[in-house]
């Protein structure tokens, strides 16, 4: 079956301006991670949503971060005014349920901020 | 202190080599570890899974948990090129997964 997919897969934004970076999960998976993976960092965990919860944001770097699922299928990562530092490759991933450990990500979307 | 701090290489062995990769965890209360394998340019995929202490086997690879000194090991016998990828050590505590910078692996042919 299909994956989790992100779109766009690369971004290349003005510093200040908006973006918003997309994510399809796999079907009928509850459990929506987001990361972001800075050049020669590992994954940093921004946010996570299960199923109707309230999500927890404490990954999250600033207030200008912030993300939201609809339906409880796609997610968006919004960052307002961005920075040169959020330049990073940033990934999503889905799994079944919170008890279930495997993580299965999308090919991530990298955005770069000029 | 990183929850997991891991060393990011490079390491470059030749096709055949074993290959053991490290990462050490600073909360004694974490229990689940994972290795995740990543090719340039594509998300990471799971690889291995741990519960507590001990060995885990699965084909050439072998996860090694030791929960007394915090340390994590991921062993690759014959090594071949297509192994070439970073490793990313992790651990899930309550649901958020703390991950290593990753080693990047080269193995030449």
């Amino acid at each position: 079956g299909a994956g989790v997919s992100q779109s766009p897969s690369n971004k290349v934004t003005e510093k200040g301006k908006d973006v918003e970076l997309r994510c399809d999960p796999i079907s009928g998976h509850t459990a929506l991670y987001w990361y972001r993976q800075s050049l020669g960092q590992g994954l940093e965990f921004l946010i996570y949503f299960q199923g109707n919860s309230a999500p927890d944001k404490s990954g999250l770097p600033s207030d200008r971060f912030s993300a939201e699922r609809t339906g409880g299928s796609v997610s968006t990562l919004t960052i307002q005014r961005t920075q040169q530092e959020d330049s990073a490759v940033y990934l999503c991933a889905s799994k079944t349920s919170l008890s279930s450990y495997e993580q299965y990500f999308g090919p991530g979307t990298r955005l770069t901020v000029t | 202190q990183k929850e997991v701090e891991q060393d990011p290489g490079p390491l470059s062995v030749p096709e055949g080599a074993i290959v053991s990769l490290n990462c050490t965890y600073s909360n004694s209360a974490f229990q689940y570890f994972m290795w995740y394998r990543q090719y340039s340019r594509k998300g990471p995929e799971l690889l291995m899974y741990t519960y507590s202490s001990g060995n885990k086997e699965d084909g050439r690879f072998t996860a090694q948990v030791d929960k007394s000194s915090k340390y994590i090991s991921l062993f690759i016998r014959d090594s071949q090129p297509s192994d070439s990828a970073t490793y990313l050590c992790a651990t899930d505590y309550f649901n958020k997964f703390y991950f290593g910078s990753g080693t990047k692996l080269n193995v030449k042919p």
